[in-house]
């Protein structure tokens, strides 16, 4: 099955620091979500969007549905220690029922 | 408190015999699903129920079964002939028509 590109694979940063990351599809989607997971645990959904050049934010996060509807993008303003983890991207088609693509994750770790 | 709950969080069994792992959700939500995460890799769709008595294979369903006898419970039986089954579990669900999946906090699985 397909998986969906996500840019970059992994980041080290610093403490305070701004983050972005992408994920780019070769299909359509309807509904683009974030996740996060922390090593060892089940995904925690922190963002769903769900209309092309929508931007939504939760707390320090702010992610956006891209207008082409095949990307969509994070961003972490001020990161902190508990930032860590793997993030990864979902999307939903219009003809795949409940089904959703994963991307392949971009790993972040925060240095102090 | 409302939930997915997988048990166990490890499991250890030797090679030729079948497990069964277990997934229970009390959100009343219709649609249940089974992904594996390999390490560093994404998320793989084994298997997905959208309501009761009803189940689709997903990307990776060879070697792997599932029932769906009570909404509450979408058990994964691990057969013998899966031929790499050593991974991480991952249950969810999601209400009828709705893209967000909330997940389990996994099981991982070594066989040996």
């Amino acid at each position: 099955g397909q998986q969906l590109n996500q840019s970059p694979q992994s980041m080290f940063i610093q403490e305070g620091e701004d983050v972005s990351m992408n994920c780019t599809s070769s299909s359509i989607f309807n509904t683009w979500l974030w996740y996060k997971q922390d090593p060892g645990e089940g995904p925690v959904l922190l963002i769903a969007l769900y209309k092309a050049g929508e931007l939504t934010s939760n707390g320090r996060l702010t992610a956006q549905f891209g207008i082409t509807r095949k990307d969509s993008f994070l961003n972490i303003s001020a990161s902190i220690p508990s930032d860590v983890g793997i993030y990864f991207c979902a999307g939903r088609g219009g003809g795949t029922a409940s089904k959703l693509t994963f991307g392949t994750g971009t790993r972040l770790q925060v240095t102090l | 408190d409302g939930g997915i709950t997988q048990s166990p969080k490890y499991l250890f069994r030797k090679e030729g015999q079948n497990v069964t792992l277990s997934c229970e959700q009390n959100l009343n939500h219709d649609a249940m699903y089974w992904y594996r995460q390999d390490p560093g890799q994404g998320l793989r769709l084994i298997y997905y129920s959208q309501i009761v008595n009803d189940f689709q294979k997903g990307d990776i369903a060879e070697g792997y079964s599932v029932s769906r006898e009570k909404k509450e419970s979408f058990p994964l039986t691990v057969t013998s002939a899966q031929k790499n089954p050593t991974a991480f579990y991952l249950c969810a669900s999601s209400g009828t028509g709705k893209a967000e999946q909330y997940f389990g906090p996994g099981t991982r699985l070594t066989v040996t």
